[in-house]
């Protein structure tokens, strides 16, 4: 039974250009968040998907946005990239309607941004 | 911006001993959660903590939540070198579950 899988899992960008991650959650998840974490930081959340809609969104600006696919899998697209956006992007996956239940976490795609 | 606090940042011990590792806030949360993270992987969960007072042991780890669900500790008894990682506390706000608000971790490492 695969896990979150994510991809890339390393990349380099510069300023200004546009990223996009890709996210498949575990099997029988429905939905997806997606967090950044910063050098020594914990996780901050991004935004939420579930039946293809985003349901919950942090404090991030627009040029942060996704979207989800009928398979439940899920991209992350960051445009106009700033040197403050290099940090691991992580994807989690869940059962909808488990309010405490455990999230299931990719090992994330780490961007650089020169 | 963390709205977790979590102390100590980095703790460094030899194994056999105990460590205890504590995450604070000001704000109020219906639970609690405690996730382990290695080096290149994403955080793993370790336990959830849902009513204010609550105890719950793990083996070697001990899980307490506040009476005010607005902190908690994690207490690592015989600490050993697989004990080794970053600990993250994360609350689950009453209005926007699906939310977690993460501490800044405490990175533990334990030496043989």
């Amino acid at each position: 039974d695969a896990g979150v899988t994510q991809s890339p899992t390393h990349l380099i960008k510069t300023r200004g250009q546009q990223v996009t991650l890709r996210c498949s959650p575990k099997s029988g998840h429905d939905t997806v968040s997606w967090y950044q974490q910063a050098l020594g930081q914990g996780p901050q959340f991004i935004f939420q998907y579930y039946e293809e809609e985003e349901r919950q969104r942090g404090n991030f600006p627009d040029r942060f946005s996704g979207h989800q696919f009928p398979n439940y899998s899920s991209e992350l697209n960051v445009n106009a990239l700033l040197l403050g956006d290099s940090a691991l992007y992580l994807c989690a996956s869940r059962l909808a309607g488990e309010v405490a239940g455990e999230l299931f976490f990719g090992e994330g795609s780490r961007l650089t941004v020169l | 911006t963390q709205l977790l606090e979590q102390s100590p940042q980095f703790l460094s011990i030899q194994e056999g001993e105990n460590l205890t590792v504590y995450c604070n806030s000001s704000s109020v949360f219906s639970s609690l959660q405690w996730y382990r993270q290695e080096p290149g992987e994403g955080p793993v969960l370790l336990v959830t903590v849902v009513t204010g007072g609550e105890v719950k042991k793990l083996k070697r780890l001990t899980f307490q939540f506040g009476d005010a669900r607005k902190d908690s500790s994690l207490h690592i008894t015989a600490a050993q070198p697989g004990d080794t990682g970053l600990y993250l506390c994360a609350g689950v706000p009453w209005d926007s579950w699906g939310k977690l608000q993460f501490g800044a971790g405490t990175q533990v490492v334990v030496t043989p």
